[in-house]
């Protein structure tokens, strides 16, 4: 069964600062990986999808990459603002048709 | 085409009463996706839909619990005899068929019962 852990938990930083968030899955065998943001009380907005054959996929100032051999993705956020608060959760897609979601990283942008 | 849409928005019930929501998806996707988020949790998977067949549901899924995809169209969730436990927010999502196609979720229905 497929375990995604995140962490940080919760962050905090100033805003314009460059930051990392953290992703690790328990199994490699993933068909794609997808990033999400949730703000409070809100659906979840799609931000990245990586497939499973590619490293990395950008948009605008977030990027995201991924690593099967080691489990891991990362989401970096460049020159964060406070527009950016919000709860990130990563998901894997394995087979089974679902997705394993994280338990998200609490992102606050101080200005 | 405005996305993944559910409804209602909240839903305030009290313990016992039967509640149902409904989601619809983006028109040219088949697959249909139910999930449960309590709070500062990830979303747990509940049941999936390809056209109008359920293919598979979740432990979560008690007998109290039914859903539904007439012609592949929209879907509805329905909860029986809500319990306090039940309170979560209710997450619908659709995609395509396919490894390569990510999931698009809707604004989700906050159920809280009382």
């Amino acid at each position: 069964k497929q375990e995604v852990t995140q962490i940080p938990a919760a962050l905090s930083v100033p805003e314009g600062e460059n930051l990392v968030l953290n992703c690790s899955f328990t199994d490699s065998a993933i068909y794609n990986l997808q990033w999400f943001r949730q703000d409070p009380g809100k659906g979840l907005t799609s931000l990245l999808l990586i497939q499973s054959s590619q490293r990395e996929q950008t948009s605008g100032r977030l990027n995201a990459s991924l690593d099967k051999s080691s489990g891991r993705s990362t989401l970096y956020i460049a020159a964060s603002q406070p527009g950016d608060s919000a709860t990130y959760l990563c998901a894997s897609h394995n087979a089974g048709n679902m997705l394993t979601f994280g338990g998200g990283t609490r992102l606050m942008v101080k200005p | 085409d405005t996305g993944v849409s559910q409804n209602p928005r909240h839903k305030i019930t009290k313990r016992g009463q039967n509640v149902t929501f409904r989601c619809d998806p983006i028109s040219e996707h088949n697959r249909l996706y139910w999930y449960r988020q309590t709070l500062g949790q990830g979303p747990e998977f509940l049941t999936y839909f390809q056209n109008e067949a359920q293919l598979e549901k979740s432990r979560l899924l008690s007998d109290r619990f039914s859903a539904e995809r007439p012609k592949g169209s929209f879907s509805t969730l329905e909860i029986q005899r809500t319990e306090q436990g039940d309170s979560a927010m209710y997450l619908c999502a659709s995609s395509l068929s396919g490894s390569s196609y990510g999931y698009t979720f809707g604004s989700g229905t906050r159920l809280t019962v009382v």
